[in-house]
């Protein structure tokens, strides 16, 4: 099976500010031929469903606001909120579709500091 | 707009069985893989299950192997998720999930979701 490892666990930061939060896959999740890393980023409320912010690692669902970056290629991979603002507010999962069992991070939580 | 539904939920005993239900609209239900996917209180996501939009494949994570059937009625666009042998360990809110054209995709939408409760 594939792991997905996130980091960190948590993270406190200022409105206005960047969130970084890290996933690292156990074995490569990119398709060389196609040149695509078969990762997707979830933002989930308290209360709420997953909602799909990125696929692909970097394309970002229509809607969800360009503060919401994913990069990265291979096993490691980020997502980025360039700005924090008070709607971010929610857990982020990253997870694997390069193979079954389809396999999510562990979440971070991300909280205004 | 795209919508799930899920339901079928509840208490059971250890051991019991469960048939969970999810009935999509908004989108052309027979053309898109769909998942099953649960969230202990308070815990991260578990994938569960998988099915082809024909039904003709089915993919499910080891911890409900055996136990649980994915299924599909395109002509009533549902999507079913028996559950038997339950455990308390089963005890999540099982999410049902569009996928997309192929087995391996992203997850969205998402459903609501439906409580499962495990325990004597």
């Amino acid at each position: 099976d594939i792991v997905m490892t996130q980091s960190p666990d948590s993270l406190a930061v200022s409105l206005g500010e960047r969130a970084t939060i890290n996933c690292r896959s156990s074995q490569s999740v990119l398709l060389s031929p196609h040149n695509r890393n078969y990762v997707a980023w979830y933002q989930q409320k308290s209360g709420q469903p997953p909602k799909l912010l990125i696929y692909w690692a970097s394309t970002r669902e229509s809607g969800v606001s360009d503060r919401f970056n994913g990069s990265g290629s291979g096993t490691d991979f980020f997502l980025t909120i360039s700005s924090l603002q008070a709607e971010d507010v929610a857990v982020y999962f990253c997870q694997q579709y390069f193979t079954t069992p389809l396999t999510f991070g562990g979440g971070t939580k991300v909280e205004i500091k | 707009e795209m919508q799930l539904v899920e339901s079928g939920g509840g208490l059971v005993l250890p051991g019991g069985s469960l048939r969970l239900s999810c009935t999509a609209s908004g989108f052309r239900f027979s053309s898109f893989a769909m998942n099953w996917v649960r969230q202990a209180p308070g815990k991260g996501l578990e994938w569960v299950a998988v099915m082809s939009a024909s039904g003709s494949s089915t993919y499910y994570a080891d911890s409900v192997k055996g136990r649980a059937t994915i299924s599909r009625d395109n002509s009533r666009n549902t999507l079913y998720l028996q559950m038997d042998s339950l455990r308390p360990e089963d005890s999540a809110r099982y999410y049902c999930v569009k996928g997309g054209w192929e087995v391996l995709t992203w997850f969205g939408p998402w459903g609501q979701g439906t409580l499962v409760a495990v325990s004597s």
